[in-house]
């Protein structure tokens, strides 16, 4: 597709249940980072991705976080044992290769995730 | 600790006025300043600044940086209800540092 797709848009679920959420970058984008926003706030960094490889997760909030990317391009990200603190919109990004601002992030429409 | 501030964090004005937003950063090893427009979803890109006094300009929206006194601003001219959204600015060292965006209201 020519932008970055995320699905679902929309998920809400029960607390305590896992939700795995999918990121299919822009063709040829080989970086792609997790961010979380909450209502009315701003983006909060979770992870970034260069290829496969995840040399920044400093942003994952708890062990209960986990990404992963295969083939270089759709990533999944999954939260264990959801909270009702884990409710927020989650955004994808994608770039093209190259160092961290010479290239913009391009991002998808985001997955709102409701935990009752 | 790296930080990028924008303000005002509120505006709101009416249709046909001139408004200026601005982000000021304290990053080490800066690379490049970034403004998106998030509206209802998705931030869409809107400019990306690497060197300090060059304009970057697009339809009514326009931006600069200033390196030397570690700020950006845009401004929008002639605004527009569409022009209604969070303006968010985002500086690149080794990673993307987020300001908390300014929220624009533009009245009919």
């Amino acid at each position: 597709g020519a932008g970055v797709s995320q699905s679902p848009s929309n998920k809400v679920t029960e607390k305590g249940k896992d939700v795995e959420l999918r990121c299919d970058p822009i063709s040829g984008h080989t970086a792609l980072y997790w961010y979380r926003q909450s209502l009315g706030q701003g983006l909060e960094f979770l992870i970034y991705f260069q290829g496969n490889s995840a040399p920044d997760k400093s942003g994952l909030p708890s062990d209960r976080f986990s990404a992963e990317r295969t083939g270089g391009s759709v990533s999944t990200l999954t939260i264990q044992r959801t909270q009702q603190e884990d409710s927020a919109v989650y955004l994808c990004a994608s770039r093209l290769p190259g160092p961290q601002g010479g290239q913009p992030q391009h991002f998808g429409d985001g997955t709102r995730l409701s935990i009752l | 600790e790296d930080k990028v501030v924008q303000s005002p964090l509120s505006l709101v004005v009416h249709e046909g006025d001139t408004v200026t937003l601005n982000c000021s950063y304290e990053v080490t090893n800066f690379r490049s300043l970034l403004w998106y427009k998030q509206e209802k979803k998705a931030p869409t890109f809107l400019f990306m600044l690497t060197s300090s006094g060059i304009e970057k300009k697009s339809g009514r929206l326009s931006s600069i940086l200033d390196k030397k006194e570690l700020f950006s601003i845009l401004n929008i001219t002639a605004t527009q209800t569409g022009d209604s959204a969070v303006y968010l600015c985002a500086v690149t060292n080794y990673q993307l540092i987020w300001g908390a965006g300014t929220k624009l209201i533009i009245k009919p």
